[in-house]
């Protein structure tokens, strides 16, 4: 199975930040690789595919980027309604795999 | 507007049985993959499994930790997916989510998600 690692496990930010989240393969997954984001008692919500494509109705804030085994999530201005728990997800082959989870919070 | 709407989940013994349904509505359900993620309390999302279309003949793929105790079907005539869950663990105990895999680009991530149904396994 692929193994994703997410880092950090957790940050604090303050509204207006930049943040970056990484997530790694442990073997290379092209760019099959999506981005959820999920807040406390809700279902996760969809927010990038294939790496690099906005899902439909997504705020631009939100992009990424890479390819093979090393990608990054970045919120480019964080604002209230972003902090959340955010989840990387390979879907180049099965089964499918998550990372652990980045918990982004308010410092 | 697309919606996914999951029922069923109850607190079961270990070794029972359960079964899930995903009511979808808001788009053309047949076309769709549609999967299975589950995530116990205070845990991660981890996927469980998924069933193809007709065109690729209804065919599953499963988690090892499911693999021969669940099952993933479908009824395209009524919009409905549905999880069989048999041998129950207190390790299956989590909040089961159905989502819609994409059609657009392949392969298929996923789009859309229910608000989940919560299985508790436990004697």
């Amino acid at each position: 199975d692929i193994q994703m690692t997410q880092s950090p496990s957790s940050l604090s930010a303050s509204v207006g930040d930049r943040v970056t989240i990484t997530c790694r393969a442990s073997q290379g997954i092209t760019n099959y690789l999506a981005w959820f984001q999920q807040k406390p008692g809700k279902a996760p919500k969809s927010l990038i595919y294939a790496a690099s494509s906005l899902q439909s109705g997504v705020s631009s804030k939100f992009s990424g980027s890479g390819s093979g085994t090393d990608f990054t999530l970045t919120i480019s201005s964080l604002q209230p309604e972003d902090f959340a728990t955010y989840y990387c997800q390979q879907y180049n082959s099965y089964p499918f795999t998550f990372g652990g989870g980045t918990k982004v919070e308010i410092k | 507007e697309v919606q996914l709407v999951e029922s069923g989940g109850d607190l079961v013994q270990p070794g029972g049985s359960l079964r899930l349904s995903c009511a979808a509505s808001g788009f053309t359900f047949s076309d769709h993959y549609m999967d299975w993620v589950r995530q116990a309390p205070g845990k991660g999302l981890e996927w469980v499994g998924r069933i193809r279309n007709k065109a690729n003949s209804y065919t599953t793929e499963y988690a090892a930790s499911v693999k021969g105790r669940f099952t993933v079907s479908r009824d395209d005539s009524k919009n409905s997916l549905f999880l069989q869950m048999n041998s129950l663990k207190t390790e299956d105990t989590a909040v089961y989510y159905c989502a819609r895999s994409m059609i657009t680009v392949t392969p298929y991530s996923f789009d859309y998600w229910g608000q989940g149904t919560l299985v508790t396994v436990s004697s």
